[in-house]
């Protein structure tokens, strides 16, 4: 089935660094992809959209350029956390669809990130 | 807006069977999907409906009444490891929109 892989698993990091969190698609191409948040006990929160080839799409209240988004081909998106700080702590989560109607999306296993 | 809402907590027994439901409101939608999501994972797909009616995965069900703005997640004979939280999803137009999710307990 699909899979989609996401790196690194957890990062401990300073405040002020920047991190970079990729996601790829294993066996299928991906035009869109998903960054998700999630603080301890609450819902996933959609942070934006990936599209390949252009500009990702921000949710309401997300900074884009606190969130940098890159899709710079049908299998990579990558999400830059830059000058993180201890708010920016959270599990942060991708994920993938196939093309086709109605095709589940599939998630990474999410990056836990913890800014001291 | 497509405010998705599923009871916060729920708790059952071993061997029992549970359902979870999510109400909507919303004006249209792809299909609904449900996830599993156990603490410090990220989700995993359970089941989705797009036409109204009951879609049956083993001991995993799911109904959609797109009249009612309705659907449940059906969980048969459940087992420990059923513990974790269950997410409820409107998906329409590549845009995929969750609920607060469920927790469930399984209790011996």
């Amino acid at each position: 089935g699909a899979v989609v892989s996401q790196h690194p698993s957890w990062v401990i990091c300073k405040s002020g660094t920047s991190v970079k969190i990729e996601c790829r698609s294993l066996d299928f191409q991906a035009t869109t992809m998903f960054w998700y948040r999630q603080f301890p006990k609450q819902s996933l929160m959609l942070m934006a959209t990936s599209n390949e080839g252009s500009k990702a799409t921000y949710e309401q209240g997300v900074e884009k350029d606190k969130f940098l988004i890159n899709h710079a081909s049908l299998t990579l998106s990558t999400l830059t956390v830059t000058s993180a700080h201890p708010e920016d702590s959270s599990f942060y989560i991708c994920s993938a669809r196939d093309m086709g109607n109605n095709q589940p999306q599939h998630f990474g296993d999410g990056t836990r990130l913890s800014i001291l | 807006g497509q405010n998705i809402d599923q009871p916060t907590e729920m708790t059952a027994t071993e061997g029992a069977i549970v359902q979870i439901n999510c109400t909507y409101q919303t004006s249209g939608f792809n299909g609904l999907f449900w996830y599993q999501q156990h603490a410090g994972e990220a989700p995993t797909f359970l089941s989705y409906n797009v036409l109204d009616g009951l879609e049956e995965k083993g001991r995993f069900s799911s109904f959609l009444s797109r009249s009612k703005g309705y659907s449940y997640l059906l969980l048969k004979e459940l087992q420990m490891k059923d513990s974790a939280s269950y997410l409820c999803a409107l998906y329409n137009n590549n845009d995929m929109r969750f609920g607060a999710g469920t927790r469930l307990t399984v209790k011996p």
